[in-house]
C-alpha cells in the first residue's frame, strides 16, 4: 500500500525567497512520485515526476524535486518564488500497476509581495 | 495543448437523484480515471478504466457508482442515488499509458463541482 504525507498544509514565503514544500511517502514497491499544482478553479497540472534514474528531477516553472530513498522523501523546491506560484501543490505516488495515484493532503503556497 | 474537458463545471442535485458527470479525454489516450476531492480533504482515487472495463477501483467506488465510455470520445461517471456526502469536486483524467511507464503522467480536467442538497 502507498501513502503520502505533506508536512504543512499552508506555506507562506516572500517573493524571491526559497520555496520548500515537503513530501514523505510510503511505498511497498520502488516508488513513482509526482508533484501536481492546482491553480484556483483549474485542474491538476503535472509539475514533475520521478520514475527511475537521476534523483534530482527538474520540472516546469523552475521547480525541482529530489528523491531521497533513505529519507523516503520527495521535497519540492524553487530557488526564487514568484507571485504566480501561489497555488495548491500535491505530492502523489503511483501503485505498482500504475493505474492509481495516492495523493497527499496538499500544501497551499502563498507568496507575499 | 490537448486538454481533458469536463462538463458541467458545477452541478447541484437533490439527494437521491441520479447524476452523470461527463468527461472528454484526450483523443489518443487509452486509460481513463476518476478522482474526487471533498472540500478540505485529499484528492482520492475512485476508478481507472481501460479497454472498456474497470482495471482498478477504490472502496469509495461502491454499487452507487458506475463508469461508461458510451462512444469513442466521452467517459462518464454516474452516481445512481446521490447522498449528501457525495458533494465534492470530481476530476477526470486520462493517460496514454499507465503511470508507471508513462512519460507524461496523467492529464487532469478542471473538475466538476457536485453539490448535493
Amino acid at each position: 500500500a502507498q501513502s503520502v504525507t505533506q508536512l504543512g498544509s499552508h506555506v507562506s514565503v516572500s517573493e524571491g525567497a526559497l520555496v520548500l514544500l515537503r513530501c514523505n511517502y510510503s511505498s511497498s514497491v520502488p516508488p513513482y512520485l509526482f508533484w501536481y499544482v492546482q491553480y484556483p478553479n483549474q485542474g491538476l497540472q503535472l509539475l514533475l515526476k520521478y520514475t527511475t534514474g537521476a534523483t534530482l528531477v527538474k520540472g516546469i516553472n523552475g521547480f525541482e524535486a529530489e528523491f531521497k530513498k533513505s529519507e523516503t522523501s520527495f521535497h519540492l523546491t524553487k530557488p526564487s518564488a514568484h507571485m504566480s506560484d501561489a497555488a495548491e501543490y500535491f505530492c502523489a505516488v503511483a501503485n505498482n500497476a500504475g493505474n492509481m495515484l495516492t495523493f497527499g493532503g496538499g500544501t497551499r503556497l502563498m507568496v507575499k509581495p | 495543448e490537448p486538454e481533458v474537458t469536463q462538463t458541467p463545471s458545477h452541478q447541484v442535485t437533490q439527494m437521491g437523484q441520479e447524476v452523470i458527470l461527463r468527461c472528454v479525454p484526450i483523443s489518443n489516450h487509452l486509460y481513463f480515471y476518476w478522482y474526487r476531492q471533498i472540500l478540505g480533504q485529499k484528492v482520492e482515487f475512485l476508478v481507472s478504466f481501460y479497454n472498456n472495463e474497470i482495471s482498478e477501483k477504490s472502496e469509495i467506488f461502491d454499487d452507487q457508482f458506475s463508469v461508461e465510455r458510451p462512444d469513442g470520445s466521452n467517459f462518464t461517471l454516474k452516481i445512481r442515488s446521490t447522498k449528501l456526502e457525495d458533494s465534492a469536486m470530481y476530476f477526470c483524467a486520462s493517460s496514454e499509458q499507465q503511470t508507471r511507464i508513462s512519460n507524461y503522467g496523467y492529464t487532469f480536467g478542471s473538475g466538476t463541482r457536485l453539490t448535493v442538497v
